[in-house]
């Protein structure tokens, strides 16, 4: 069974770059796309990004210019690189595996059908 | 962008009701491509349903979806204790997810 663990540091300091790992256990890295996404206290959740297996990159377009992410498939996991940090990037941060399911014959159904437990990241100096 | 747009913000029902959310999009969106979740407090997302229609692995049968093009919804037949959460609708277009604002189920 799939499962996948964040870690990174809790506290970072305005204007700085966050950065977070998400590291896969029980399968393979491979073949998948990966997803980050978070949640600031009490609101809703915001997909930040994805990576796949071998690097390719979508971003959300309203983060673009301060995302990266890169894979490391020796070691099964993916970062976040968050740079330029502001209070209003305090949150629960996820990981989240994006799964391509079973043809219906027109598409394939796509969701997220594992998630890590979720970091909280502080911006705060 | 396609923006999600969920209703009503919270939801007050007893244990037993009939829930019914609402997921509206900007734009049509495919339906394989629709997923709604679960998030209780202190928890990580749970995929209810996939498909717009297609209930995930575990979930009861009182949890269903339904619709196309730009209107979606999920429906609890019959709440229980265990369902009084948030739900999220998500979908997926163009290389990117978008998620709605959230649904709060809360006890009336």
């Amino acid at each position: 069974q799939v499962q996948l663990q964040e870690s990174g540091p809790g506290l970072v300091k305005p204007s700085e770059t966050l950065s977070l790992t998400c590291t896969v256990s029980g399968g393979s890295i491979n073949s998948y796309y990966w997803s980050w996404i978070r949640q600031p206290a009490g609101k809703g959740l915001e997909w930040i990004g994805r990576i796949y297996s071998s690097g390719g990159t979508n971003y959300n377009p309203s983060l673009k210019s301060r995302v990266t992410m890169s894979v490391d498939s020796s070691k099964n996991q993916f970062s976040l690189k968050l740079s330029s940090v502001t209070a209003a990037d305090t949150a629960v941060y996820y990981c989240a595996r994006d799964f391509r399911g079973d043809y219906n014959g027109y598409y394939y159904y796509y969701y997220m059908d594992v998630w890590g437990k979720g970091t909280t990241v502080t911006v705060s100096s | 962008e396609i923006v999600l747009t969920q209703s009503p913000g919270t939801l007050s029902l007893s244990p037993g009701e009939r829930a019914t959310l609402s997921c509206r999009a900007s734009q049509s969106v495919i339906s394989s491509y629709l997923a709604w979740y679960q998030q209780k407090p202190g928890q990580t997302p749970r995929l209810l349903i996939y498909g717009a229609s297609r209930r995930a692995t575990g979930i009861p049968d009182r949890f269903s979806g339904s619709g196309s093009g730009t209107d979606f919804t999920l429906t609890i037949s019959r709440l229980e204790a265990d369902d009084f959460a948030v739900y999220y609708c998500q979908q997926y277009g163009n290389s990117r997810w978008t998620f709605g604002q959230g649904t709060k189920v809360e006890i009336q």
